[in-house]
């Protein structure tokens, strides 16, 4: 089992440019997450999704949108990159009391 | 609204030292607690968790025990190791309804240990 993935794993962009982050998951969990996390700041909430079909916004949602494909993949896209959206973005899984990491993309926006 | 606070590092030891890292919460109603790693360049695992008060987790050498009381969940290992360097975070959940479990981290604690 593969667990949680993500592609790609570092990307570069133009200050602009927009891009699809995506994640997969083969744990067959319900809920699955979007979190960035910057120096200092812990983990924040960007989306989540409950189940295949309804997305949430969480703590810092401005400036992306997600789609949850079907029940294995939830996709976080950047339309505009800006500056501040360069960070390390972790996509989760939730089964109960536990959540499950992918390995991160780390972003750079220029 | 819920919050977790935890002592801010960096946190440098020697190895065999004794570790402590602090994390209090505020929680509307009733929170599970957690302690999560990350190795460097890696994502986030799961280190030890707690339910209920008064409950103790425990893994890998590292402890902690649930503290309604004092609302705390602090972290324990009587003797780190060099492959223990690493970040923690303190995180807490609260059933938000169905299955909405929206974790809420401390902002992390860098370990550092040296031989």
């Amino acid at each position: 089992n593969a667990g949680v993935t993500q592609t790609p794993k570092f990307q570069v962009l133009k200050t602009g440019q927009s891009m699809t982050l995506q994640c997969a998951q083969d744990m067959n969990h319900n809920s699955m997450y979007w979190y960035r996390q910057d120096p200092g700041m812990g983990l924040r909430l960007i989306y989540y999704s409950a189940s295949e079909g309804t997305t949430d916004k969480g703590e810092v949602p401005n400036g992306y949108n997600v789609s949850r494909l079907n029940k294995r993949e939830f996709s976080l896209r950047l339309e505009s990159a800006a500056p501040s959206q360069t960070s390390v973005y972790f996509c989760a899984t939730h089964r109960v009391y536990e959540q499950y990491f992918g390995p991160g993309t780390r972003l750079t926006v220029t | 609204g819920n919050s977790v606070t935890q002592m801010e590092g960096p946190v440098t030891l020697s190895e065999e030292a004794f570790l402590t890292i602090n994390c209090t919460y505020t929680a509307t109603g009733y929170p599970s607690l957690f302690w999560y790693v990350q190795y460097p360049g890696e994502g986030l695992q799961l280190l030890l968790k707690a339910t209920k008060a008064d409950d103790k987790g425990s893994n890998k050498g590292f402890e902690a025990t649930y503290r309604k009381e004092t609302t705390s969940f602090h972290l324990e290992k009587g003797s780190v190791q060099v492959s223990d360097s690493a970040v923690y975070f303190c995180a807490l959940i609260i059933n938000s309804g169905g299955s909405n479990y929206k974790l809420t981290f401390g902002k992390g604690t860098l370990l550092t240990v040296n031989p």
